[in-house]
């Protein structure tokens, strides 16, 4: 059975553009969860999707946004980049909202 | 808020030696409690969980027990291996569902 699948792998991108991180979650998970994880915040919670609708929200600021598709697979997007934003993003799949995640290897943004 | 505390790491240990990592919380009501581990190169995987007081959550020679009275979820192993080597991370379960708040992680390495 196929894990979560995170694309890109690694990025770099200049302050002030956007950039679309892509999950696509184990086949028949219909919970979608982002993470950032950074040194000196550790992890923190973004969003989660269930069956394409939001149903909770991090502390983040709006520039950080996502959604998911009717197949399950969700894309987060980040505008106006800021260099705080270099991190390490994870994406986790669940079958049920139990907290038992399953997590993708992550998209490590770098911002220069 | 919830939050999640974390004895600092890195941890160091020969191999067979006892692990304990603490771990306490503050929650208002009863969050489910899991620790989840991170491989170098890897993404986080879910060790054990347990969610609701006295339980025992165990896998792979780890245990922790929900203990209410003390807010506390302590990791432990009774014979590591250097294999066991990674970021070890407590989370709660905000809300019950898949919004977890981790721990600041705590670092595991073993010595042959």
């Amino acid at each position: 059975k196929a894990g979560v699948t995170q694309t890109p792998r690694y990025l770099i991108k200049t302050r002030g553009q956007q950039v679309t991180l892509s999950c696509s979650p184990i086949s028949g998970h219909r919970s979608v969860s982002w993470y950032q994880q950074t040194p000196g915040q550790g992890l923190q919670f973004l969003f989660e999707y269930f069956s394409e609708t939001q149903r909770n929200k991090g502390n983040f600021p709006g520039r950080f946004s996502g959604r998911q598709f009717s197949n399950s697979r969700s894309e987060m997007n980040v505008s106006t980049l800021e260099l705080g934003d270099s991190a390490l993003y994870l994406c986790a799949s669940s079958l049920q909202v139990t907290g038992e995640l399953f997590f993708g290897e992550g998209s490590r943004l770098t911002v220069l | 808020g919830n939050s999640v505390t974390q004895m600092e790491g890195p941890v160091t240990l020969s191999e067979e030696a006892f692990l304990t990592i603490n771990c306490t919380y503050t929650a208002t009501g009863y969050p489910s409690l899991f620790w989840y581990v991170q491989y170098p190169g890897e993404g986080l995987q879910l060790l054990l969980k347990a969610t609701k007081a006295d339980d025992k959550g165990s896998n792979k020679g780890f245990e922790a027990t929900y203990r209410k009275e003390t807010t506390s979820f302590h990791l432990e192993k009774g014979s590591v291996q250097v294999s066991d080597s990674a970021v070890y991370f407590c989370a709660l379960s905000d809300l019950g569902g898949n919004k977890l708040v981790f721990g600041a992680g705590t670092i595991l390495r073993v010595k042959s």
